[in-house]
Order: structure tokens, then C-alpha cells, then sequence
């Protein structure tokens, strides 16, 4: 079993939706989260980043957390076709500065269709 | 926003040459790191530094080697290139606590 889990889809969604992008995990040590944005051809942007359960809201994007059920989302409202991408999860055991691997999931691919 | 350079964009070369990968950040981030990354696989990571003069390995094996001799510059080096090696590299950053930021990647193609 993977570490982190992340449906590949692709996912295609009418303009306007609300989008939920899924992952869940296997190690309980996992307390730092990221979702990262990779636009075709370009890197990963880092869009959200938040720490042990609960939620964090950043204009259209939510991130929530859930460490009981080793499970995290990202919700995107009023969907645009420029947020077409793939949106990769990330998590790490901590944060500090001795040691801080990020396990990746596969990235989930969304096109937002006009 | 993180400013993080990666050179070539794109390089398409024959088997057996030497392969350097250019990755610079402006921002005086100490820790610095190589990805590879595959169509619809997750990032592996392949080098990581905390430091001028520190590097060690990922937890993907890797032919390639890293330096770290300056704190801006993290160059990636392949002797000798094989198919096999064909992927995209993406460089990452970060300083202190603060979460990775990525380059734009190198997509190597090995004929």
C-alpha cells in the first residue's frame, strides 16, 4: 500500500462547480499538509498549506484535514477554466529543519470546461 | 512569490554524454532539492541540501550527483546519460519551516 493515496482522474467539470479533490494516507506521523497546483509543462505551485487537522480557507480554495480518518481535500468553488491542472497532495511527518521529506501523491487532473 | 531557475527547459541528447541540470534560487534558501517526476507517477525526491557543502541522497536511487558549493546553486549532474534517464526534473526550495517552492523543471529526453 502507498503511503498517499490520490485518485489520478481526470476530472472534468462544467464552469461554476464546486470541485473536491481527494487524499488519503497510511502514516499516522503525517502532520503537515500541502496542495500544490502544476500547470501543464510548469511546476508545482504551492496553493495551500496547513498543519494537523481543521480547515483553511484562501479566497475560492478550502483545504480540509481530517488525521482520524488519515484523510485530506481541497475544495475549489465557483470553478474557472483556469484552474484546469493537476493538483498534487503532500504531506509531511514535521516540519523541522533536520528532516522534512515530502511524500507526493499521484496528482489528480481537472479540466474546467466553459 | 519564490523566484527558483531551472536550465535547460528542454534537452534532447544522445546516450553516453555528460549531463549537467542548472537549478539557482535568489531568495538565500538553505535547503534545496531534485525531484523526478514521470507522466501520472508521484515526485520522487532524488537529492536534498540543508547547506553549502551538504547533500545526500533521496529515497528514490539515482545515477545522478549534486554540489552544493554555493547557497544559490544546486546543479545536478548525470556522466553519463542512458534512456533510462529520460524524465522531468523539477528543483524545489525552502528556508527555515517554510514549504517547498518549485522551479518550472528540466524535461530530458535520452535518445
Amino acid at each position: 500500500q502507498k503511503e498517499v493515496e490520490q485518485d489520478p482522474g481526470p476530472l472534468s467539470v462544467p464552469e461554476g462547480a464546486i470541485v473536491s479533490l481527494n487524499c488519503t494516507y497510511s502514516n499516522s506521523a503525517f502532520q503537515y499538509f500541502m496542495w500544490y497546483r502544476q500547470y501543464s509543462r510548469k511546476g508545482p505551485e504551492l496553493l495551500m498549506y496547513t498543519y494537523s487537522s481543521g480547515n483553511k480557507e484562501d479566497g475560492r480554495f478550502t483545504a480540509q484535514v481530517d488525521k482520524s480518518s488519515k484523510y485530506i481535500s481541497l475544495f475549489i468553488r465557483d470553478s474557472q477554466p483556469s484552474d484546469s491542472a493537476t493538483y498534487l497532495c503532500a504531506m509531511s511527518a514535521n516540519s523541522g529543519a533536520g528532516s522534512y521529506q515530502l511524500t507526493f501523491g499521484k496528482g489528480t487532473k481537472l479540466s474546467v470546461i466553459p | 512569490e519564490a523566484d527558483i531557475y531551472q536550465t535547460p527547459r528542454y534537452l534532447v541528447i544522445g546516450t553516453g554524454k555528460k549531463i549537467t541540470l542548472e537549478c539557482s534560487q535568489t531568495m538565500g534558501h538553505d535547503k534545496m532539492y531534485w525531484y523526478q517526476q514521470d507522466p501520472g507517477m508521484e515526485l520522487h525526491l532524488i537529492h536534498y541540501s540543508y547547506g553549502v557543502n551538504s547533500t545526500e541522497k533521496g529515497d528514490l536511487s539515482s545515477e545522478s550527483t549534486v554540489s552544493r558549493i554555493r547557497t544559490e546553486h544546486f546543479p545536478l549532474t548525470l556522466e553519463s546519460a542512458r534512456p533510462s534517464h529520460t524524465s522531468q526534473y523539477l528543483c524545489a526550495s525552502r528556508q527555515g519551516y517554510q514549504p517547498q517552492h518549485f522551479g518550472d523543471g528540466t524535461r530530458l529526453s535520452i535518445l
